[in-house]
């Protein structure tokens, strides 16, 4: 069963640090693997998908990479800022006929003035 | 374009209740499917569907039923509440092509009492 797991649950930085969020998974029999993002009480917003075949995908400040075979994305956010406060969470796509997505259990970030 | 539309955003039951969760897309995306998210447990798929009178059963389809009778609607109904439920329910749509991102409304915010 895939397992994904997001490190740290929890990252309190001041404003204008570049930082990186992990995300691992237990098998790498994945299609795709998306990028999310949460505010408090509010539905999940896409930020990036790297497809299986990708190393990586940018979008503004931030920059997705994929390494499949050792199971590692990370998400780097550069110059963060306050209104980057949010959960990030990431997850993978399977190769089944559902192509269900698997959820980690998320990264809460605080971006402090 | 409003995208994915989740109604009501909050709801109160009773155990034993029956109620139905409206979700409906504007956006023509053959895929809908139906996630409940628990602190500490992340994100997980309760019942999907690739197309109008297709449906099928994600990780935790216990107690749920879903229909699918026009491509823009996916209700989920819970038959019987308990309070194993209580729970934030969220509605996501994407093209059929595993290659796009999910969209997801802002939520059903559901206690059992």
């Amino acid at each position: 069963k895939q397992e994904v797991t997001q490190i740290p649950a929890a990252l309190s930085v001041p404003e204008g640090e570049n930082l990186v969020l992990n995300c691992s998974f237990t098998d790498s029999a994945i299609y795709n693997l998306q990028w999310f993002r949460q505010d408090p009480g509010k539905g999940l917003t896409s930020l990036l998908l790297i497809q299986s075949s990708q190393r990586e995908q940018t979008s503004g400040r931030l920059n997705a990479s994929l390494d499949k075979s050792s199971g590692r994305s990370t998400l780097y956010i550069a110059a963060s800022q306050p209104g980057d406060s949010a959960t990030y969470l990431c997850a993978v796509r399977h190769n089944n006929a559902g192509n269900m997505l698997t959820f980690g259990g998320g990264t809460r970030l605080m971006v402090k003035p | 374009n409003a995208g994915v539309t989740q109604t009501p955003k909050f709801q109160v039951l009773k155990t034993g209740q029956s109620m139905t969760l409206q979700c409906a897309q504007d956006m023509n995306h053959e895929y809908m499917s139906w996630y409940r998210q628990d602190p500490g447990m992340g994100l997980r798929l309760i019942h999907y569907s690739v197309g109008a009178g297709i449906t099928d059963q994600g990780e935790v389809p216990n107690g749920y039923n879903v229909s699918r009778s026009t491509t823009e609607d996916f209700p989920l109904r819970l038959l019987s509440a308990a309070p194993s439920q209580t729970s934030v329910y969220f509605c996501a749509s994407r093209p059929l092509a595993s290659n796009q991102p999910q969209h997801f409304g802002d939520g059903t915010r559901l206690s059992i009492l």
